[in-house]
């Protein structure tokens, strides 16, 4: 069965480096989307992704997130200077979209980010 | 905005139990109304959905009925079992302001002992 799968599972980094969160999709979705739960929190939504470009972005989206498809098959998030407040795990999901907005979603198992 | 708001957890039950894990929703329009399910160590999957009014969504023995008049899309099983530990989130999307994006309950971890 196809699947969404994220690398790394966990990456540790110091406050203010770059960190590149990398998702490869399942191969003939289209849509593209990154969440994130913060320990104890609810999964929230950061981002969705189509076409090559942004279609919705949360208000947590700032300047300091941006996403990419670089090589047609990974999807990569990446956080410019991360804070101690970006620690949590982000899911990446894809969607094939041929059924309007109510397709299913797929998630990988995450990336738990870690900032110190 | 919308929002998604399930009952506080954790739930912890005996195997064979009844199992519900309420959940309610303020949205605008008619969105889409999910139950994802999250084991240990991996992604969230999709366990049931119903995409109109009075739709029930049922799979591997969880049931949940779209209810408009009441926003809810309450979870329920009949007899759980022990496989059945994970935690549980209510989610929508498709209302007129959320597009696509999921909204996500907080989330109920279930813990089914034998």
């Amino acid at each position: 069965e196809p699947e969404v799968t994220q690398t790394p599972s966990h990456q540790v980094t110091q406050m203010g480096q770059e960190v590149i969160l990398r998702c490869v999709p399942i191969s003939n979705h289209l849509y593209f989307y990154w969440y994130r739960q913060i320990l104890g929190q609810k999964v929230e939504f950061l981002v969705s992704f189509y076409n090559n470009e942004i279609s919705e972005k949360s208000e947590i989206f700032d300047d300091q997130f941006s996403v990419e498809r670089p090589d047609g098959s990974n999807f990569t998030l990446k956080i410019r200077s991360t804070k101690l407040e970006d620690s949590a795990m982000y899911f990446c999901a894809t969607r094939g979209g041929r059924g309007g907005n109510f397709d299913e979603q797929f998630f990988g198992p995450g990336t738990r980010l870690t900032v110190l | 905005g919308d929002s998604v708001t399930q009952m506080e957890g954790p739930v912890t039950l005996s195997e064979e139990a009844f199992l519900t894990i309420n959940c309610t929703y303020t949205a605008t329009g008619y969105p889409s109304l999910f139950w994802y399910v999250q084991y240990p160590g991996e992604g969230l999957q999709l366990l049931l959905k119903a995409t109109k009014a009075d739709d029930k969504g049922s799979n591997k023995g969880f049931e949940a009925t779209y209810r408009k008049e009441t926003t809810s899309f309450h979870l329920e099983k009949g007899s759980v079992q022990v496989s059945d530990s994970a935690v549980y989130f209510c989610a929508l999307s498709g209302s007129e302001t959320s597009g696509s994006r999921l909204t996500f309950g907080e989330g109920t971890q279930l813990t089914v002992n034998p």
